[in-house]
């Protein structure tokens, strides 16, 4: 079945570091790519999406681009802040298949970013 | 209110009884769906709605499991003599169509 593996954690960085979160995927056609956030105490908001290969989706700094050939979407940020400090989840749809939109999700890794 | 809402925010019941947990979508969404997420995984699909009709519950673990959503807006899953394997975070999320999901807070359960 389709499946999500992405980076496990938990990762700490200081800010202003380099951020990498790996995600890549197994699936049987050409999915839609996701990155959610769940900052302590809320629920998960999408940060960024990708909907075919070589798209690249980019929100609050982030960016990841689906590749293909590697199956993957890994997350990236140049410069993180205390304020990135969250949950972050990658995952995969068939949207747009109306009818079967059900995202499914890898495993989540826990940022921590120390001043 | 402007975003997805569940009640209750935290459910404490004992093994063997029934609960049922609400979802209420954006105004307007036509799909609604239910994840389960146990503590350190991601969401885990359970069933969804276009409108009022269930498309697929192939994620409901067992037939303990049901869900509905008569008017085609707000969503009730319900979980029958419920039993400590339960305990997760229950989550809703709606959209419109084709378009990308938004979700509530989360249901906490926790059978005790």
């Amino acid at each position: 079945g389709d499946s999500v593996t992405q980076m496990e954690g938990p990762v700490t960085l200081s800010e202003e570091a380099f951020l990498t979160i790996n995600c890549t995927y197994t699936a049987t056609g050409y999915p839609s790519l996701f990155w959610y956030v769940q900052y302590p105490g809320e629920g998960l908001q999408l940060l960024l999406k990708a909907t075919k290969a070589d798209d690249k989706g980019s929100n609050k700094g982030f960016e990841a681009t689906y590749r293909k050939e590697t199956t993957s979407f890994h997350l990236e940020k140049g410069s993180v802040q205390v304020s990135d400090s969250a949950v972050y989840f990658c995952a995969l749809s068939f949207l747009p298949n109306f009818g079967n939109e059900k995202l499914t999700f890898g495993t989540g890794t826990r940022l921590t970013i120390i001043p | 209110g402007a975003g997805v809402s569940q009640s209750p925010r935290y459910k404490v019941t004992k093994r063997g009884q029934d609960v049922a947990l609400r979802c209420d979508p954006i105004s307007g969404h036509v799909s609604l769906y239910w994840y389960r997420q146990a503590l350190g995984q991601g969401p885990e699909f359970l069933t969804y709605f276009n409108y009022e009709a269930q498309q697929d519950k192939s994620g409901l673990p067992n037939d303990r499991f049901s869900a509905e959503r008569p008017e085609g807006s707000i969503s009730t899953l319900t979980i029958q003599r419920t039993e400590q394997r339960d305990s997760a975070m229950y989550r809703c999320a709606s959209s419109s169509i084709l378009d990308t999901q938004y979700f509530g807070p989360g249901t906490r359960l926790t059978v005790l």
